[in-house]
């Protein structure tokens, strides 16, 4: 069946760039997402690729998809406090109404 | 736009209670999904909407209810609630194919039942 995996907890100094990274098992993907989740608050969506792409950059973000080890990343750079986060990554599938696989979740933690 | 809300935020359940989570979006969306979170775990999907009067069952649709009897609006009910219902609830919408395929989320519910 379908499974998205992700690392617990990513820790970086404030200023680096943090790399976080997923990995999925379902090549019909259509649409791959990254959403942030504040504490205490619902998710929001950060970017999305389209499962024919194999990058996209928006601002401080870059999505890097290699569809053949079905490996997604999100690199933020510059990473600032305001960065601290769960960050999820998901996946849709055309057959399935398109909903949502998601990953357990990344904590991105900021050290000063 | 509001956006997606949910009501009520908090919620304290006896075990063999019965209650109902209301999610309301304004965006004129099509799909509606309810969602539990549960620590480690991500999010799982409990059941959806692909639109007015239609519902079908997630990965994990035992013990709740839905109802789509409006487009904008999306019920979640819990007829006899039990201990491994404690999570915490999202809604979320969707524009439906062709228009758009981000969900947009609720704030959340955090529900414990005791």
């Amino acid at each position: 069946g379908e499974d998205v995996e992700q690392s617990l907890f990513l820790s970086v100094r404030e200023g680096d760039s943090s790399v976080i990274n997923c990995t999925y098992t379902d090549s019909s993907s259509t649409y791959l997402y990254w959403y942030k989740q504040e504490p205490g608050a619902g998710l929001q969506l950060l970017t999305y690729i389209f499962s024919n792409m194999d990058m996209k950059q928006d601002q401080r973000l870059t999505v890097l998809l290699n569809k053949k080890d079905k490996h997604l990343s999100l690199r933020i750079a510059d990473t600032q406090t305001g960065d601290s986060a769960i960050y999820f990554c998901a996946e849709s599938m055309l057959d399935s109404n398109y909903q949502l696989i998601w990953g357990a979740g990344t904590k991105l933690i900021i050290k000063p | 736009n509001a956006g997606v809300t949910q009501t009520p935020k908090f919620r304290v359940l006896k075990t063999g209670q019965s209650m109902t989570l209301l999610c309301a979006q304004d965006m004129n969306h099509e799909y509606m999904y309810w969602y539990r979170q549960d620590p480690g775990m991500g999010l799982r999907l409990i059941h959806y909407s692909v639109g007015e009067g239609t519902t079908a069952k997630g990965e994990v649709p035992d013990g709740y209810n839905v109802s789509r009897l409006k487009k904008q609006n999306f019920l979640l009910g819990l007829e006899s609630a039990a201990p491994s219902q404690t999570s915490v609830y999202f809604c979320a919408s969707m524009p439906g194919t062709h228009h758009g395929y981000e969900q947009y989320f609720g704030p959340g519910t955090r529900l414990t039942v005791t």
